[in-house]
């Protein structure tokens, strides 16, 4: 089974600054990770499939880059609506498996 | 848009069963694998559970396999998954998610809204 391993596990920032998470799997998924946006009573939704494709409708202020074990999600420039909880996920081979998630919140 | 809605979920006891639902819309459903995903009480996300879109593929997590059975009935665009065994550590919020393909996996969009089980006595 893969283990991805996110970081930080809290990220405190302000409106405006640039994020970046990390995600890094104990063997290489190739491109095959995807980064998830959970808000609190709220189902997780996609924003990067396959390393760095936005998905539909996510904002290009959202990018995700890396191959291999390591990975980045930038936010480019934080909204109120982008503090939540992130997870990323690969799909090299099953069992799926999520990063234990980073928690972005307002400073 | 595809659009997914959990059902089932409960109060029951250990060693109980219960049978979760997702109704699927918006999409041809045999065009696409399903999986279940759950997330206990204030933790991460774990995969429970994947069905290719003609079915003949199943996967369950270590946790679930032998416990759990996914089925998914074409007729009725729905997703079942059957719990027996049910165990305290079972109790977490149950969401079904589409996948990509039907005979892959590919990343998961888009999710129902969850449905609540608990498992205590």
């Amino acid at each position: 089974e893969i283990v991805l391993t996110q970081s930080p596990v809290t990220l405190s920032l302000s409106p405006g600054e640039r994020a970046t998470l990390f995600c890094r799997a104990s063997q290489s998924v190739n491109s095959y990770l995807a980064w998830y946006q959970q808000k609190p009573g709220q189902a997780p939704r996609v924003l990067i499939y396959d390393g760095s494709n936005r998905a539909a409708g996510i904002p290009a202020r959202f990018s995700g880059s890396g191959s291999g074990t390591d990975f980045t999600l930038t936010i480019s420039s934080l909204e109120p609506e982008d503090f939540a909880v992130y997870y990323c996920q690969h799909r090299s081979n099953w069992p799926y498996t999520f990063g234990q998630g980073t928690k972005l919140e307002i400073k | 848009e595809a659009h997914l809605v959990e059902s089932g979920g409960t109060l029951v006891q250990p060693g109980g069963s219960l049978r979760l639902s997702c109704a699927a819309s918006g999409f041809t459903f045999s065009s696409y694998s399903m999986n279940w995903v759950r997330q206990a009480p204030g933790k991460g996300l774990e995969w429970v559970s994947y069905i290719s879109g003609s079915t003949t593929t199943i996967y369950y997590a270590d946790s679930v396999k032998g416990r759990f059975t996914i089925s998914r009935d074409i007729a009725k665009n729905s997703l079942y998954l059957q719990m027996n065994s049910l165990r305290v550590e079972d109790t977490a919020m149950y969401y079904c998610a589409r996948g990509q393909t039907a005979a892959g996996g590919g990343w998961f969009d888009p999710w129902g809204q969850g449905t609540l089980v608990t498992v205590s006595s």
